[in-house]
């Protein structure tokens, strides 16, 4: 059962398009994450919302954009994507009367920025 | 703020051996404490989480951390290591207030040799 889904899975863009990734999650949770991996670096935080009208920086939100359309969506954007925001993407949920900070992850974005 | 130190990049064991990965996390509470895994061309999936109470905690998979606040660490162990058990495997540390986000390591690859 896919509760947290990430479209699309894979993609490759040039330099300087625009790139939109989307979350969707059947968890009913409010809070969702973006977060980015990169080899040796482990998971950073891009973006966080507590609900729709609550969004939030992390720690590498420069150059990323988001949007909370729904209690169930949140997508990320790249207004004009570059070489170095080649990773794995990926989203995540929380519910905010649940076990303390735990997160329940998409199965990634894998980008590729040329 | 908190912070979290894998200290391993790369482990490879035996098929059969135990295996300990270790993990260093820097909080001035009692943090709330996770390890997950990352098979190859997955998403995260939690392996267990410390929250509180009983400082030896178990998981899914056969695999079991140890809280100890006196070294500030979370040491995931399995006394017996499949070849399925290859992946890259994180610790995260999250914390009290700080609106469920997460801190995670960078990570440890697994390598099971047969």
């Amino acid at each position: 059962d896919a509760d947290v889904t990430q479209t699309p899975r894979n993609r490759i863009t040039k330099t300087g398009k625009r790139i939109m990734l989307e979350c969707s999650q059947t968890k009913g949770h409010d809070r969702m994450y973006w977060y980015r991996q990169d080899p040796g670096l482990g998971l950073r935080l891009i973006y966080y919302s507590f609900d729709v009208k609550d969004i939030n920086k992390g720690e590498i939100s420069d150059g990323y954009s988001v949007s909370r359309q729904a209690q169930a969506k949140f997508s990320l954007s790249l207004e004009s994507a570059i070489p170095n925001q080649t990773a794995l993407y990926f989203c995540a949920t929380s519910d905010l009367r649940g076990s303390y900070n735990e997160q329940f992850f998409g199965p990634g974005t894998r980008l590729t920025v040329l | 703020a908190q912070s979290v130190t894998q200290p391993d990049i790369h482990i490879t064991v035996s098929e059969g051996a135990s295996l300990e990965l270790r993990c260093n996390y820097s909080y001035g509470a009692t943090p709330y404490l996770f390890w997950y895994v990352q098979s190859p061309g997955q998403g995260l999936q939690l392996l267990l989480k410390y929250f509180s109470g009983d400082t030896l905690v178990q998981g899914i998979k056969g695999f079991e951390a140890e809280f100890k606040r006196s070294q500030s660490s979370f040491n995931l162990r399995k006394p017996s290591v499949h070849w399925s058990d290859a992946a890259e495997y994180f610790c995260a540390v999250g914390a009290h207030g700080y609106g469920n986000k997460l801190v995670f390591g960078a990570g440890t690859i697994l390598r099971v040799k047969s």
